[in-house]
């Protein structure tokens, strides 16, 4: 049972380089979710999807971009790295909106 | 738009005292609630829910919240903590009819021997 699998665990980058979060479900999940994770702040949704083909954007989208080619995968792209954007990021997946989410360890991401 | 207050970020208590971390939310619609726990250095998992029917809602580990639509509130409460329930908690709100999850900031329990 894989569940959600994120990698890589730890990156660090220098301002300006892009890179991609790479995340996976095999739960056949519709809804998969990228949020990071600052302290003091909670999780802040980056983007969204519900479904392959379907994005959205959340509460904090500047600066990132996602696609959902299928439903496994919601990977998340940093075009051009800043150290704000240094953070925790977490990817979740869940079956329907009145079920819980289900995330993934998370990718320390360091950006200097 | 939705929003959480978590109107606690540290709650520091002693082994098998209760513990209560607060929880508000506004929203103009339906919601589904949610309380997650997140250990050190792990993702968030599950903690319990409230969807429909019954207001209090408890978890197999001794938590248990309480919906209360008046006050939109949805604290989460353990009448004996232990050190094992250090952690940090979310608190999370859904639209019924929406796809987005709007978290909280967090109240880091810690448990003292």
């Amino acid at each position: 049972n894989a569940g959600v699998t994120q990698t890589p665990k730890f990156q660090v980058l220098k301002t300006g380089q892009s890179m991609t979060l790479q995340c996976a479900q095999d739960m056949n999940h519709e809804y998969m979710s990228w949020y990071r994770q600052d302290p003091g702040m909670g999780l802040r949704l980056i983007h969204y999807s519900v479904g392959a083909g379907i994005t959205d954007q959340g509460e904090v989208p500047n600066g990132y971009n996602v696609s959902r080619s299928t439903t496994e995968d919601f990977p998340l792209r940093l075009l051009s790295a800043a150290p704000s954007q240094t953070s925790v990021y977490f990817c979740a997946s869940s079956y329907r909106t009145a079920t819980e989410a289900f995330f993934g360890q998370g990718t320390r991401l360091t950006v200097v | 738009a939705q929003s959480v207050t978590q109107l606690d970020s540290q709650v520091p208590v002693f082994e098998e005292a209760p513990v209560e971390l607060r929880c508000n939310y506004s929203s103009s619609v339906s919601v589904y609630l949610f309380w997650y726990v997140q250990y050190p250095n792990q993702g968030l998992q599950l903690l319990l829910k409230y969807l429909s029917g019954s207001t209090l809602v408890e978890s197999i580990n001794g938590f248990e919240a309480e919906f209360n639509k008046s006050q939109t509130s949805f604290h989460l409460r353990k009448p004996s903590v232990h050190i094992s329930d250090t952690a940090e908690y979310f608190c999370a709100v859904r639209d019924t009819g929406g796809f987005k999850t709007i978290f909280g900031a967090g109240t880091r329990l810690f448990v003292k021997a």
